[in-house]
């Protein structure tokens, strides 16, 4: 078990372009977690899945924000067409149940320019 | 709505010194509480996690307590040491029950040798 692995760790991307981070959470967490996270702030939630069903949405996920959990395993979070605003740390988080802790990746950086 | 208040947002103390980092939360209904700690650029290290049924948590230097009824959370560090020296974030669920959580914006600790 070599905890939450989050790829790349870095990303610069130009506006416009679309990008997919990558979450491989502890094998047997059944609970996957997307936040957002920009200087001075604490994460902000975006979705989370229960194995391979997406049971929640933030209003922050707008329609240029994908997340998918096939097979409910590792997880992928997609933006397209990106906006300079989408410049921040993108944190994944896995748990095994309700009520357990948290356990986090070292998130991806987005720089858009 | 549940929003989380940390009080102060930065702190600075010489070695060796106890401290103590204030986090408060609106909705007083939650299923736990849980302390993280978040070194420059990385992502969140999962200090102590404290259920709604228990009233405080201790693991090492570190003594977090939970006051439900008043809102309130505190994470002692006792005989602080420079490597301490990071933001502490809590969080709690976003509504009553487990769902995803709610962080504050974190205390940013730095210990001076």
């Amino acid at each position: 078990d070599t905890g939450v692995s989050q790829n790349p760790r870095h990303k610069i991307t130009k506006r416009g372009q679309n990008v997919t981070f990558r979450c491989d959470p502890i094998s047997e967490h059944n609970r996957l977690y997307w936040y957002r996270q920009t200087l001075g702030q604490g994460p902000e939630f975006l979705t989370y899945f229960q194995n391979e069903a997406q049971l929640e949405k933030s209003r922050l996920l707008s329609d240029r924000f994908s997340a998918e959990r096939p097979k409910g395993s590792f997880s992928t979070l997609e933006i397209q067409r990106t906006e300079q605003g989408d410049s921040a740390m993108y944190l994944c988080a896995s748990s095994l149940l309700e009520g357990q802790a948290y356990t986090f990746g070292s998130g991806t950086r987005l720089t858009v320019v | 709505k549940q929003e989380v208040t940390q009080i102060p947002a930065a702190l600075s103390v010489p070695e060796g010194e106890n401290l103590v980092l204030n986090c408060s939360f609106t909705d007083s209904a939650i299923y736990n509480l849980q302390w993280f700690r978040q070194d420059p650029g990385k992502g969140l290290t999962s200090l102590l996690l404290i259920q709604s049924s228990q009233r405080e948590q201790t693991s090492g230097r570190l003594n977090a307590s939970l006051d439900k009824s008043s809102g309130r959370s505190t994470l002692y560090i006792a005989a602080s040491q420079p490597g301490d020296s990071a933001t502490y974030l809590c969080a709690v669920p976003l509504n009553s029950g487990n769902t995803p959580l709610v962080f504050g914006k974190g205390t940013r600790l730095s210990v001076i040798a």
